[in-house]
């Protein structure tokens, strides 16, 4: 177990369905990141939270809406997403204060349908 | 554009034999360097931290090092074991408020009797 959790582990979803994804750390850190992992790629950054708040968007569509109530929390709000949206969503925290080990849940498998 | 490259084919080693994984990459001068492991649908583990201003970091029976000239870094398994089956991605990163990590493929790795 790292300290970080996720929720669900599988989700499938229709195009027009809205669900979200749950992140919690019990690391006591102040960063929380959201990935996307798909397959023969890799992890793509999506999202960074530092202190709660948002410090690095790396051009994700707004079919994706992150929020972060506190600095143990994290959620990804999904709404009419595409089938290549399709992949493993990572959950990672770290101590938010530079060079450091990011800590990462297991993951969310996301099928679109 | 900054590219980190991994060799993408599966790594076939001999129980006992030493593993050695390449990290390459282009367009960046990252403050320090990081590979992690990853299991089948699981997040990635930290395994160890190099910095740009140093050669070789050891840990058990691993060992990275890490060439600013040659934008390289190398991984090292020795005595490899079958439960050192798994994907090593590396990641490079720059000094900030949080990590913002840069990660590349990963390669995974198998170790047969």
């Amino acid at each position: 177990e790292t300290g970080v959790t996720q929720t669900p582990r599988h989700l499938v979803m229709g195009m027009t369905n809205k669900k979200s994804l749950k992140c919690e750390q019990h690391l006591g850190h102040n960063a929380m990141y959201w990935y996307k992992q798909s397959a023969k790629k890799p992890l793509e950054l999506m999202f960074v939270y530092n202190f709660k708040e948002q410090t690095e968007n790396n051009s994700v569509p707004s079919r994706f809406s992150p929020e972060c109530p506190n600095s143990s929390h994290l959620f990804l709000h999904l709404h009419t997403l595409q089938p290549e949206d399709s992949a493993l969503y990572l959950c990672a925290s770290s101590q938010g204060q530079g060079e450091e080990t990011q800590y990462f849940g297991p993951g969310t498998r996301l099928l679109v349908l | 554009s900054q590219k980190i490259e991994q060799n993408s084919e599966a790594l076939n080693i001999q129980e006992g034999k030493t593993a050695t994984l390449t990290c390459n990459y282009t367009n960046y001068s990252p403050a320090y360097l990081q590979w992690y492991r990853q299991d089948p649908g699981r997040g990635p583990v930290f395994l160890l931290l190099i910095r740009e201003n140093e050669k070789e970091k050891r840990k058990e029976r691993l060992k990275v090092t890490f060439d600013t000239t040659l934008k390289q870094s190398l991984f090292h398994i020795t005595a490899s074991q079958p439960a050192d089956s798994a994907t090593y991605l590396c990641a490079l990163g720059n000094t900030g408020t949080a990590s913002k990590l840069t990660f590349g493929t990963g390669t995974r790795l198998q170790v047969t009797l």
